[in-house]
């Protein structure tokens, strides 16, 4: 089974309506981050949590929201979805390996706004 | 100006050939260097890790830090098919404690 898991994988929906995006781990890891990708501008950070009680914003958070439901899970939210929030968002986890951290990615959510 | 800027655009190259990827980066608080490969419709992956200086093999890969310049670089030799994939240089630690910053990434294609 997939250590990080984003569900839904793919999702349409029309402007103004709000949508969650969920994310899922089994890393035991308690940082974890949503990212959007669009081309040419690759991995942007929207919002990070390390802890529970610990959610910071990322480079690009208006217009988005997050909840650290447990050390396992952390959604996205687009309270209002625009046609410009249309990108593949990844939610990623954080652990330590050989002296530094890095991440693991899930499998992305493609999402269109129109 | 950005933080970490990735270089070259999208790269197409016949199998065997070798593939240089490089990042430079403004950011001397920077303590261990990635490179992470994207298959299309994938997560990115952790392909490389390196923490100093110098080189670091493994395979076919090769990645290069010279902190000095403020440059890493991704060599591929002999490259694949299976090797077609975004390449994104990510670098972190220092003042960026807890997050990675990531380049544009490099769209490299290896024809047969």
């Amino acid at each position: 089974d997939a250590d990080v898991t984003q569900t839904p994988r793919n999702r349409i929906t029309k402007t103004g309506k709000r949508i969650m995006l969920e994310c899922s781990q089994t890393k035991g890891h308690d940082r974890m981050y949503w990212y959007r990708q669009d081309p040419g501008l690759g991995l942007r950070l929207i919002y990070y949590s390390f802890d529970v009680k610990d959610i910071n914003k990322g480079e690009i958070s208006d217009g988005y929201s997050v909840s650290r439901q447990a050390q396992a899970k952390f959604s996205l939210s687009l309270e209002s979805a625009i046609p410009n929030q249309t990108a593949l968002y990844f939610c990623a986890t954080s652990g330590w390996f050989r002296g530094g951290e890095t991440q693991y990615f899930g499998p992305g959510t493609r999402l269109l706004v129109l | 100006q950005k933080e970490v800027e990735q270089d070259p655009g999208p790269l197409s190259v016949p199998e065997g050939a070798i593939v240089s990827l490089n990042c430079t980066y403004s950011n001397s608080a920077f303590q261990y260097f990635m490179w992470y490969r994207q298959y299309s419709r994938k997560g990115p992956e952790l392909l490389m890790y390196t923490y100093s200086s110098g080189n670091k093999e493994d395979g076919r890969f090769t990645a290069q830090v010279d902190k000095s310049s403020k440059y890493i670089s991704l060599f591929i030799r002999d490259s694949q098919p299976s090797d077609s994939a975004t390449y994104l240089c990510a670098m972190g630690g220092g003042t960026s404690y807890g997050k990675l910053t990531f380049g544009q990434g490099t769209i490299l294609t290896v024809h047969p």
